[in-house]
């Protein structure tokens, strides 16, 4: 079955330090791989994707995240967390050409930024 | 270019009641997608549509729930007697083209519905 895994329900980091939120996904090809953001009451941001090429992919506010084959990998990383970084964050994958078939998301990963 | 429009972004119901959720894509999106997002959960797909044709909607409730997406206007998201259950936060995504590289979607900022 397809699914994403996020293990981390909730994690305070302090403002300043490193990030690292995991994503474990099964699926049957290789898919398209995605992290959101969402501010409480807002909709979803698009943070960054991977479709192909270079496993470690940039995206907006300074994250990034590494695509790890292996391990069925995409874990999101920042080198240093600011408070605004405070948010839900949602990993997602996708289909690799088929069409019509939907985004599927892990539960999600809370963030709490401590000063 | 506006992003995906949903309104209202609140909804207030009452049990039995109707509730019609909105949805304009952004222009030249012709893929529609409605989840649902239920406290501490991530978002469930529900159904994915095209200008006047319902492509997929595998995870939609198959009573008092439908979908469409008119050849003019907003992708409409209706709910028949509505019950607590039902309340969530509902978002709709558009996508340029439903497969391939560039197909990401983008969020509309949701419909809160509460049914009291």
């Amino acid at each position: 079955a397809q699914s994403v895994t996020q293990p981390d329900i909730h994690i305070t980091v302090s403002e300043g330090a490193s990030l690292e939120l995991r994503c474990n996904y099964s699926y049957g090809a290789t898919p398209y791989l995605f992290w959101y953001v969402q501010s409480p009451g807002q909709g979803l941001q698009l943070l960054l994707k991977y479709f192909s090429g270079d496993t470690l992919v940039q995206g907006i506010k300074g994250f990034e995240a590494e695509f790890k084959r292996s391990q069925s990998s995409f874990n999101l990383r920042k080198p240093s967390v600011h408070w605004s970084d405070a948010a839900e964050y949602f990993c997602a994958v996708g289909p690799p050409v088929q069409a019509g078939t939907a985004l599927i998301f892990g539960k999600g990963t809370t963030l709490s930024v401590s000063s | 270019n506006a992003g995906v429009m949903q309104n209202p972004r609140h909804l207030v119901r009452r049990r039995g009641q109707e509730a019609r959720l909105r949805c304009s894509p952004m222009k030249g999106h012709s893929h529609v997608y409605w989840y649902r997002q239920l406290p501490e959960e991530g978002l469930k797909f529900m159904v994915y549509l095209q200008k006047e044709n319902i492509i997929d909607e595998s995870g939609m409730p198959k009573e008092r729930f439908s979908a469409e997406f008119p050849k003019e206007g907003p992708s409409i998201l209706r709910i028949q007697q509505v019950v607590r259950g039902d309340s969530a936060a509902y978002f709709c995504a558009s996508s340029p083209r439903s497969g391939g590289e560039g197909t990401e979607a983008f969020f509309g900022q949701g419909t809160r519905l509460t049914v009291v």
